[in-house]
């Protein structure tokens, strides 16, 4: 069984921190990673997408890759409530094109 | 239009009726998806279709019936639901591996 973690939160930071969202998962040989922002009621949105060990920036956003570890993370900068949502990390495993979603961590910015 | 798009919006639906719901992609994807998301709980993948031909049926009982007649047209076709079937419904598409989901239809199930 594939699994992708998320500690489901609520993660609450102050307008303007630095909010930092963490995801774990199984299958070491996954290749592709994704963060996706679901809003209350709405769709999931892709933000961003990571390939490779290391950091990617896209924005207030970045996102960290250590597959050693099989740990992937988001961070977003200069948080602002806009950006208070459920954040999904997404795996791909080595096989196949579907995704293995966590259950998503709520993120509360307080202005 | 463009992106994915999915009708109704919202359904409500009697346990004995039938009713069908619509995906329709605008990105060219070859792969599309229909996943179930209840309140607070994780995205179920429902189907997966790659290039019209179905490659995953996640144990999903047979009152949803899915089709997918061309790479741009998704459907699952609903009969004789249960109340705890009310969800949010979500359709994707994908090229590869990042998919794009649509808007939703929320069902309700009385």
């Amino acid at each position: 069984q594939k699994e992708v973690e998320q500690n489901s939160g609520p993660l609450s930071v102050p307008e303007g921190a630095i909010a930092s969202l963490n995801c774990t998962y199984s299958d070491r040989g996954s290749q592709s990673f994704f963060w996706y922002r679901q809003y209350s009621g709405k769709s999931p949105e892709l933000i961003m997408s990571i390939y490779s060990n290391g950091d990617k920036e896209d924005g207030r956003f970045t996102a960290q890759l250590n597959k050693a570890s099989q740990y992937v993370s988001l961070l977003i900068r200069d948080s602002q409530p806009s950006d208070s949502a459920t954040y999904l990390c997404a795996v791909a495993p080595e096989y196949g094109n579907k995704l293995v979603f966590g259950a998503g961590t709520i993120l509360r910015v307080k202005s | 239009e463009t992106g994915v798009t999915q009708t109704p919006r919202h359904l409500v639906m009697g346990m004995t009726n039938k009713k069908s719901l619509k995906c329709e992609q605008h990105l060219g994807h070859n792969a599309m998806y229909w996943y179930k998301q209840s309140a607070k709980k994780p995205l179920e993948l429902m189907f997966v279709y790659n290039f019209k031909e179905q490659t995953e049926n996640n144990s999903v009982p047979s009152r949803f019936s899915p089709e997918c007649p061309n790479s741009s047209h998704l459907f699952l076709h609903l009969h004789t639901l249960q109340p705890e079937d009310s969800a949010l419904y979500l359709c994707a598409s994908s090229p590869g591996y990042e998919q794009f989901f649509g808007p939703g239809t929320r069902l309700t199930v009385l």
